[in-house]
């Protein structure tokens, strides 16, 4: 168990509507990554929090975006859905050193 | 920008022998580089990582990868190979002084019995 907490597991919705995806990182770990799992993309960086700022941004469409809030948790908020959004989308977190810690990951699977 | 590769998708091995994973990577400056294993329908669990020093890394479940700057690889070993290994293996690298992670597209273990 890596400390970094997932939720929800699973995610079943539609096309074109919204879903927001929660991770609490590690116990004073100060930034937040968020990756998208995909078999044709693979594992892609999307966006990075440190501690609720900013600080970079990958492969990250327009529909989706992220916060992190005071208690250090964050949200993936994806929206106007498209089948091609299916995927595993997993945080990290880590603090002042090297190395990120996974969560369990949420698989999204849009219909 | 940085990129790694791992030229096998699959790797298979009997249990009690030698395995390898192998991985290259490009890069600007000193490389930071991790491995990570992912087991079914579970998150990435992190393996060991170089950052600097001995080129030998010994890191979790018997695991150790060899820094290999000349050739910029840092493949994935271990003396013995068990049953229980069979995962999804992800190398990854980020330059220093960056704290975003680039993946290579992971390479299958199969041991067999």
């Amino acid at each position: 168990d890596s400390g970094v907490t997932q939720t929800p597991k699973h995610l079943i919705t539609a096309t074109g509507q919204r879903v927001t995806l929660r991770c609490s990182p590690r116990s004073g770990d100060l930034s937040v990554y968020w990756y998208q799992q995909s078999l044709d993309q693979g594992l892609q960086f999307l966006i990075q929090y440190y501690n609720g700022e900013e600080r970079a941004k990958g492969n990250i469409l327009e529909r989706f975006s992220a916060q992190q809030f005071p208690d250090l948790h964050s949200e993936l908020n994806l929206s106007s859905l498209e089948l091609g959004d299916s995927a595993l989308y997993f945080c990290a977190s880590s603090d002042q050193g090297e190395t990120q810690y996974f969560g369990p990951g949420t698989r999204l699977l849009v219909l | 920008a940085q990129s790694v590769a791992q030229p096998e998708d699959q790797v298979n091995v009997a249990e009690g022998n030698p395995l390898t994973v192998k991985c290259t990577y490009s890069v600007s400056g000193n490389p930071y580089l991790f491995w990570y294993v992912q087991y079914p329908n579970r998150g990435l669990q992190f393996l060991l990582k170089y950052i600097t020093g001995d080129n030998l890394v010994k890191g979790s479940y018997g695991f150790e990868a060899e820094f290999n700057k000349s050739q910029t690889s840092f493949h994935l070993k271990k003396p013995s190979a068990l049953v229980s290994d069979s995962a999804l293996y992800f190398c990854a690298v980020r330059p220093s002084g960056y704290s975003t992670l680039t993946f290579g597209k992971g390479t299958m273990l199969l041991v067999s019995p």
